[in-house]
């Protein structure tokens, strides 16, 4: 069981929005920011969003994140079939004094 | 380029021993926070450990601590794990990452725990 919360699918058409969402509490999201990482069928996790909104160069900004209070969500506009991958959140803990990550949403594009 | 490329990987009786490492090259190491994340067959991730740029604070996920330690040489541009008595649930493929956004990723390597 991840402690972070996020739905295990989601699924959308090319050129549709999807959203995918996280949740956690007090100690985590509530109080720290929320990286999102996505990562495509048998490669590494790649980081996509930081400090909640903030995009890597190189990130399209097609991707787009938020937050607000324990909750954060992952938005991917204009969707690709290249955007099928699966995507993690994760966030510092306080309590647990180390990362946590949501257990994973698999994206699919119809 | 920024690159972390772990080894060490590999098959191991339960109740063994192995050490994980990570070359870093293309980015001051001795900069940067590094962790450990494994990811299980077909599971999501999971965080194990995280070391501070001079290696004087660490933190442990409770299900390795005791079993795992994580090491640095930043002389080197190299991270460790050494991993203690191996269950058969350490089986994953194991990542470091690179700092406190986890920002920068190898591509893992896999640790196989079976008799």
């Amino acid at each position: 069981q991840s402690v972070l919360t996020q739905p295990p699918s989601a699924s959308g058409t090319p050129g549709q929005r999807v959203t995918i969402s996280c949740s956690g509490s007090s100690s985590n999201v509530g109080s720290n920011t929320v990286n999102w990482y996505q990562q495509l069928p048998g490669t590494a996790p790649k980081l996509l969003i930081y400090n909640n909104y903030q995009r890597p160069s190189g990130v399209p900004d097609r991707f787009s994140g938020s937050k607000s209070g324990t909750s954060a969500s992952l938005a991917i506009s204009g969707l690709q079939s290249e955007d099928e991958a699966d995507y993690y959140c994760a966030a510092w803990d306080d309590s647990l004094n180390g990362w946590v990550f949501g257990g994973g949403t698999k994206l699919t594009v119809l | 380029e920024v690159q972390l490329v772990e080894s060490g990987g590999g098959l191991v009786q339960p109740g063994g021993s192995l050490r994980l490492s990570c070359a870093a090259s293309g980015f001051t190491f001795s900069s940067h926070e590094m962790n450990w994340v494994r990811q299980a067959p077909g599971k999501g991730l999971e965080w194990l450990s995280s070391i501070s740029s001079g290696g004087t604070t660490i933190s442990y996920a409770d299900s390795v601590k005791g079993r795992f330690t994580i090491s640095r040489d930043n002389a080197k541009n190299s991270l460790y794990l050494q991993m203690n008595s191996l269950r058969a649930e350490d089986t994953a493929v194991y990542y470091c990452a690179r700092g406190g956004a986890l920002g920068v990723w190898g591509r893992g390597t896999l640790v196989t725990v079976s008799s």
